[in-house]
This record gives structure tokens, sequence and C-alpha cells, in this order.
């Protein structure tokens, strides 16, 4: 049974900071990888999509990389701003399921 | 165009009362997930539909939850006795037909049972 796990559960940074998100996963036979955000009382938010092919993936300020054969994937915020403030989590998709299992997500808090 | 749609966005009944909650997909993504997140816990997988395939209801906690899916596209998740452990918020996806797309999300109906 695939778990994904996500380390640290909680953050908190100045503006401005580069910071690394972690996301392990114990089944490395993936399809894709995919990193949502998460704000208080809504819904989740698609960032980046990794395909089981790829590396990594970039959008704007943010940049997720893949490295299966060791379980892993990292988002990376550049320049962080307190709008990045969300709860952000990952979700693993594989093992001939199309049914993704995801971590408990990271909070993250960008204060000014 | 438009995303994933819920609704109610937030629903409070009594114990013991049946509830619905409804979800619109996106037009044309064949896949449909529904999903539950309770305070302080991750997503727990409920439901998932595909095209007219047989649903994998292997998430479904018990008896009491069902959900259909009418003519490929809304769906109705039912929960009949509403117990209060199943406060929480409840989240539909669905995605493009292939199975390596990505999910889109409503924004959850907030369900509170007294």
């Amino acid at each position: 049974k695939q778990e994904v796990t996500q380390i640290p559960a909680a953050l908190s940074v100045p503006e401005g900071e580069n910071l690394v998100l972690n996301c392990s996963f114990t089944d490395s036979a993936i399809y894709n990888l995919q990193w949502f955000r998460q704000d208080p009382g809504k819904g989740l938010t698609s960032l980046l999509l990794i395909q089981s092919s790829q590396r990594e993936q970039t959008s704007g300020r943010l940049n997720a990389s893949l490295d299966k054969s060791s379980g892993r994937s990292t988002l990376y915020i550049a320049a962080s701003q307190p709008g990045d403030s969300a709860t952000y989590l990952c979700a693993v998709k594989g093992g001939g399921s199309y049914i993704p299992t995801f971590g408990r997500g990271t909070s993250l808090i960008v204060h000014p | 165009g438009a995303g994933v749609s819920q609704s109610p966005s937030n629903k409070v009944t009594e114990k013991g009362k049946d509830v619905e909650l409804r979800c619109d997909p996106i037009s044309g993504h064949t896949a449909l997930y529904w999903y539950r997140q309770s305070l302080g816990q991750g997503l727990e997988f409920l439901i998932y539909f595909q095209g007219n395939s047989a649903p994998d209801k292997s998430g479904l906690p018990s008896d009491r939850f069902s959900a259909e899916r009418t003519g490929g596209s809304v769906s109705t998740l039912t929960i009949q006795r509403t117990q209060q452990e199943d406060s929480a918020v409840y989240l539909c996806a669905s995605r493009a037909g292939t199975g390596v797309a990505e999910q889109y999300f409503g924004p959850g109906t907030r369900l509170t049972v007294t």
C-alpha cells in the first residue's frame, strides 16, 4: 500500500526566503505526482503535475522535482510572499490504481 | 471555462437525517472522485467514477454512504442516517479521461451534524 509523508508538518518563515517542502512515498511505481495548495476553508488548487517520466516541472516561482528511485519529491518556492501562506499537499498516483494517495500536508506561514 | 462546482457550500443537519451533496465536474471530464477531509486529517478517498465503468466504492466508510453519477456528468453523494462523526468537508474532483491527467477540485461542502 502506498504511503505518502510530508515533512515538515508546519513551517513559518519570513518573507523573501527560499524554501523547500518535502514529499516522500514508499512505492516508486507511480504514474505521476501532483502538488496542490489549500487555503483555509477552500478546496485544493493544482500547482504542478509531474509525470513519472519527468524529473521536474516549473511554474513561476515554483519548481517541483521528482526522484522516483528514492521515492521523493520536493517543492521549491522562491522568494516567498505572505500570499504563499497555505497548506501544501502532494498526491501520488500509481501502482495500477488511478486513486491518488495524499500526504497530510505542510502548513506554511510566510510572515511580513 | 467553469471549474468544478459543489453545492451546498455548507450544510448543517441533525443526527439521523439524510443529506445529499452535489458535484458538477468540468465539462467533458470522464473521471470523478469524492473525498472527505476531517479536521486535522488528510484527504480520505471515498469513491471514484470513470466513464461508464462500475465505480470504485472501496473508500466508502459504511453502507450509509452511497453515490451516483447520472449521464456521466453530475454526481450526488448521499449520506443516510447521519452521525456526528460524518462532520467533515466533502470534496469532489474531476479529471480528463487519461489516468495521468491532473485532478481539479471543487470548493467542497462543509457538513456539520449536530
